[in-house]
């Protein structure tokens, strides 16, 4: 079973803030997502990555930068949070583009006061 | 751009008695179709995958696809109050690869 985690779970952060969000997997996926989700909106893909130092733009990137630093970890940065990135933010991972397995990890709350 | 939408946005519905789920998608070129379900403050559980026109079943869940009329349909049989959940649908355009998530349908089952 691939395994997705998360860190922080939760994060309150004020206008202006600096806010990195945690993402690891354990299962050597290629493939890993970040993923905002609103309500009214489902789940909407910010950035991925296909490999350590490989960036690729999603369809809601606008205030957000990621990295991949290894095969296992992928970050979010939100380097001026603002209150319309108050949402909840998954991770996933998968072996390749496209595929139909996408593992999810728990999700981390972010509040923007 | 694909677009998934999903009705209703919420349902009630009694305990035992069915619960139909409905997904429109806009891109005929879409090839599988999935639905997932998060119970509050956790994550997404896939509940059942579709490739082809018809039906799939898996436990209490079936999908049916029906791509000429660009829908797919979650029915649940004899939910369970722990039913109660965010369903969503969300379906893969071959050529594109990503998966495009519909808004979700608020699901709640009453004792």
């Amino acid at each position: 079973e691939a395994a997705v985690t998360q860190s922080p779970r939760n994060k309150v952060t004020v206008t202006g803030g600096n806010v990195t969000l945690s993402c690891r997997q354990t299962n050597s996926h290629n493939y890993m997502y970040w993923y905002r989700q609103d309500t009214g909106h489902g789940l909407r893909l910010i950035h991925y990555s296909y490999g350590a130092g490989n960036l690729q733009i999603g369809d809601v990137p606008d205030g957000y930068k990621a990295t991949r630093t290894t095969q296992e970890d992928f970050f979010l940065l939100l380097e001026l949070a603002s209150p319309s990135q108050t949402s909840l933010y998954f991770c996933a991972s998968s072996d390749a583009w496209g595929a139909l397995e996408q593992y999810f990890g728990p999700g981390t709350r972010l509040t923007v006061l | 751009q694909q677009k998934v939408q999903q009705s209703p946005e919420s349902l009630t519905v009694s305990e035992g008695a069915m619960a139909s789920l409905n997904c429109t998608f806009s891109d005929r070129s879409s090839d599988n179709f999935r639905w997932y379900r998060q119970h509050s403050g956790k994550g997404l559980e896939v509940l059942v995958s579709i490739f082809s026109d018809g039906e799939k079943e898996e436990g209490s869940f079936t999908a049916h696809l029906n791509r000429a009329s660009l829908h797919v349909f979650l029915h649940i049989r004899e939910p369970q109050p722990s039913d109660s959940a965010l369903y969503l649908c969300a379906v893969r355009n071959y050529n594109q690869g990503k998966l495009i998530f519909g808004q979700g349908t608020k699901l709640s089952i009453k004792p």
